[in-house]
Formats: structure tokens, C-alpha cells, sequence
């Protein structure tokens, strides 16, 4: 079936250095992508979304970049700080799955002080 | 009000139990979703309204799940007969539109004993 993935379920940065934590697709329909934030006991965090006439979208400290020749999503966050530690999850939605979002597994970022 | 709202946080319950768990999306948001999330994975899809009427049930487990939002804002899940499998927290996201970001609730932890 398609599915959403994430190539590391766990990354651990020292704090200041910037993160990569990537999510590669299947379903070739996809055309809007999120990344959430999922702190322990809270639901999940908007944080950037991309539509895939794009390529790229910066917001605060954030990144999103969509390669959609290898359906590889990626969220790049500058400068890490202890409170950026979360799962992370990217999202995909297409026109072939109505208005539903698939989620992928999460990736676990730690930030170490 | 300015997020999602869930209640109860969380729910405890005998099996065999019926629950009930409510929603309360952002005002105008006439897309209301709800997920599945087991401890350690993504959010997985349930269910979909557009303002009152339920477009996709798909993801629904069994029928013992069962999803209304009458007047097209407040929505209710309601489990039947709950069984161990069952327990996970149950998310509630709403929408103005598809390609538009998709707000969560902080989730309704339900454990069945």
C-alpha cells in the first residue's frame, strides 16, 4: 500500500548544530506535505507545510525541502535547542486519499545541552 | 476558542465499557478529522467530516466505532464495548480546507482494563 516513511527513527545533536531529519513517500499523487512536532503527552505541532509546486519553504529556524523526482522529503531546523527535542512526523495528503493525511512512523530528536 | 479541544484528557475503562470522547474544533473549520495513535507510531486516520456529513469511515476498526457531529462543529467518538486493543490516544484535527494545515487537539488517552 502507499505509505509515508522515515529513514532514522532516532537523532541526537548537540545543541546549536542543525538538524536533518528526513521522510521519503510512495504515493506519486501526494501534492501537500507537513512536518508536526510531537511532544510527550500533547498532540501533534504544526510546524511548516509545502505544496508540491514547490520545492522549498523556510519558515522561523525551519526548512522544508521537497524533492519530488525520488519523493524524499526533508526538515532541516538551524541552531537546535533543548526545546526542539520531539518526534517528528512528516505528513503527506493527495488528491487519490480525499482530504485525509498519512503519517509516517516519527523520527525521536534529542538535543543535547 | 483558539485550538482544538479534546475532552476527557484522559479515560479509563473496564472492558466492555462504552466511551464516549468529544471534540471541539476551531470555529469555521468545516474539516474534522479524527486519528488513532498508538504508543511509539503515527497517527493513523479514522474518520472525516465536512461540516456535518461523514465523507470517509474508512479507517474506522470495527463497527464498534462509531463517529456523529450532528450540527457540524462538536464531534463525538464513540467506542462500544471496548476491548484492550482499543487503548491508544485518540486525536481530533480540524481544517478550514484541504492544502490548508490540519490544527490537533491534545488527544484523549484511553486505556482499557
Amino acid at each position: 500500500g502507499e505509505s509515508v516513511g522515515l529513514h532514522l527513527p532516532t537523532l541526537s545533536v548537540q545543541e546549536g548544530d542543525n538538524s536533518i531529519i528526513n521522510c521519503a513517500y510512495s504515493n506519486s499523487a501526494s501534492d501537500y506535505f507537513i512536518w508536526y512536532k510531537q511532544e510527550s503527552g500533547k498532540g501533534p505541532q504544526f510546524i511548516i507545510d509545502i505544496r508540491s509546486n514547490m520545492d522549498k519553504r523556510q519558515g522561523q529556524r525551519v526548512t522544508v525541502l521537497l524533492n519530488k523526482t525520488v519523493k524524499h522529503l526533508s526538515l532541516q531546523i538551524a541552531a537546535t535547542q533543548p526545546g526542539d527535542s520531539a518526534v517528528y512526523f512528516c505528513a503527506e495528503n493527495g488528491e487519490t486519499s480525499g482530504s485525509r493525511l498519512t503519517f509516517g512512523e516519527g523520527t525521536q530528536l534529542t538535543v543535547n545541552p | 476558542g483558539a485550538g482544538v479541544s479534546q475532552s476527557p484528557r484522559y479515560k479509563v475503562a473496564k472492558r466492555g465499557q462504552d466511551v464516549a470522547l468529544r471534540c471541539d474544533p476551531i470555529s469555521g473549520h468545516v474539516s474534522l478529522f479524527w486519528y488513532q495513535q498508538a504508543l511509539g507510531q503515527g497517527p493513523e486516520f479514522l474518520t472525516y467530516f465536512q461540516n456535518e456529513a461523514q465523507l470517509d469511515k474508512s479507517g474506522l476498526p470495527s463497527d464498534r466505532f462509531f463517529a456523529e457531529r450532528p450540527e457540524g462543529s462538536v464531534s463525538t467518538l464513540k467506542i462500544q464495548r471496548t476491548q484492550q486493543e482499543d487503548s491508544a490516544v485518540y486525536l481530533c484535527a480540524s481544517s478550514r480546507s484541504r492544502k490548508n494545515g490540519y490544527t490537533f487537539g491534545s488527544g484523549t488517552r484511553l486505556t482499557v482494563v
